[in-house]
């Protein structure tokens, strides 16, 4: 059973860069794509973009500026890079992964880090 | 992209059937039949129950059900639990290859 722990720090300054971390356990990186979820305190869901394991990529146009996501093959793991945070930037970020499922064409995330805080504050 | 229009609460009694509707727009949920819903219960993370507007993955209660209708989206929960109580979003494919989230719906067991 294949599980994604997500890591990095839990408080980082303004105008400065997040990068977290998802380690994928129980399973190869490789055959999938892998994605970065956040959630605002008591806010919805925003999907930040996704990372095939061949190293394509796919961003939300409102985040594309400021994120970068990389994968390391390697070490069975996947990044995120976030850059000039502001406050608006704080949420619970999860990193999930994209399969098919049943006869479906497209993929969908079917399996959840845990997710980890992040407050940007000084 | 914005994000896909949810009711922000429903609820119901147990035993009851309760609709949560999901509308988007003709570049996502009303061009493609790619619409998941997720469960979330209070500090988990989400938990997909419906893809492909109707579809349960495996182990997923037939309690619960999905349609489509143009841009509009719903999810059916059947026999209300307590268990059920939870936050709920959409989720669909965009034109543009992203993917868009709903606002999400706070389910409450009266």
């Amino acid at each position: 059973q294949v599980q994604l722990q997500e890591s990095g720090p839990g408080l980082v300054k303004p105008s400065e860069t997040l990068s977290l971390t998802c380690t994928v356990s129980g399973g190869s990186i490789r055959g999938y794509f892998w994605s970065w979820i956040r959630q605002p305190p008591e806010k919805g869901l925003e999907y930040v973009g996704y990372i095939h394991y061949g190293g394509s990529t796919n961003y939300n146009p409102s985040l594309e500026s400021r994120v970068t996501i990389s994968v390391d093959t390697t070490k069975n793991l996947f990044s995120l890079e976030l850059r000039s945070l502001t406050a608006a930037d704080t949420a619970m970020y999860y990193c999930a992964r994209f399969d098919k499922l049943g006869s479906s064409s497209v993929h969908h995330l079917d399996v959840w880090g845990e997710g980890t805080t992040v407050i940007v504050s000084s | 992209q914005s994000a896909l229009t949810q009711p922000a609460s429903v609820s119901g009694s147990p035993g009851q059937s309760i609709t949560i509707s999901c509308t988007g727009t003709s570049s996502d949920v009303g061009a493609y039949r790619s619409v998941s819903w997720f469960q979330q219960h209070p500090g988990k993370a989400p938990k997909i129950i419906i893809y492909d507007v109707s579809n349960r993955p495996s182990g997923i209660s037939d309690r619960f059900s999905g349609s489509k209708s143009g841009n509009t989206a719903s999810l059916t929960i059947s026999g209300l639990q307590a268990v059920d109580e939870a936050d709920y979003y959409c989720c669909s494919y965009t034109n543009i290859n992203t993917r868009v989230f709903g606002t999400g719906t706070r389910v409450t067991v009266l």
